[in-house]
């Protein structure tokens, strides 16, 4: 069965830095695309980008380039995502999700979300 | 602004059939079969229910089919029960900026 397992939810000031993580298992994590979904509180959800572990290839959303840093540690099947300095708009529910490339970029299975809040 | 344009709200009452529409580019759902809706429910991940178009993952019931017809696209749920309560997102692969999702919209059944 294929799982991706958050990082715990995190309550942080602005300009703060942070890297949140996913753990993936039941599957080859190398072989798939991972990213992260972000959904603001009462809104919809964004696409914020992709990697694929076997060589580091990351793919980002134009809204998102610049903002946050996407990498993976395929020895330990884990994919992150990091800021260097948390504003409050930041403030979101952020899901990791395993992509499928021949299939457009389907989501097939999604982690339980981590809640990132930034406040002062 | 989303990518993709959903209506913010859809209702209809236990039994009835409700369509939710998704509108894109030529860029977007127009150019590529690869259109998919993800059901979320509060506190929940998304959950696929339709991929391509029109196709059901294994467990998804058979009142979910989706269709599309130039830059739109549509999921329609029949036969409503209750536990279909939820938002609804289209998404497309969309090219070079790779996925798009639509603002979602708020199924209630009455």
């Amino acid at each position: 069965e294929v799982q991706l397992v958050q990082s715990g939810a995190e309550v942080k000031k602005p300009g703060e830095s942070l890297k949140i993580s996913c753990q993936g298992s039941g599957y080859k994590f190398s072989s798939y695309w991972i990213g992260w979904v972000r959904q603001r509180p009462g809104k919809g959800l964004e696409w914020m980008g992709i990697i694929y572990p076997d060589d580091s290839d990351t793919i980002y959303s134009p809204s998102f380039q610049g903002q946050v840093t996407i990498s993976a540690d395929k020895s330990i099947s884990t994919a992150y995502l990091q800021w260097s300095s948390l504003k409050a708009s930041d403030t979101a529910m952020y899901y990791c999700a395993r992509h499928l490339r021949y299939s457009g970029y389907l989501v097939d299975s999604w982690g339980q979300g981590t809640l990132v809040t930034v406040s002062s | 602004q989303s990518a993709l344009t959903q209506p913010p709200s859809a209702s209809g009452s236990p039994g009835q059939s409700v369509t939710i529409s998704c509108t894109g580019t030529s860029s977007d759902v127009g150019a590529y079969n690869f259109v998919f809706w993800y059901q979320k429910h509060p506190d929940k991940p998304p959950k696929l229910v339709i991929y391509e178009v029109s196709k059901r993952p294994s467990g998804v019931p058979d009142r979910f089919s989706g269709s599309k017809s130039g830059n739109t696209a549509s999921l329609t749920v029949s036969g409503l029960q209750p536990e279909d309560e939820a938002d609804y997102y289209c998404s497309s692969y969309a090219g070079s900026i790779y996925v798009v999702f639509g603002g979602g919209t708020k199924l209630t059944v009455l």
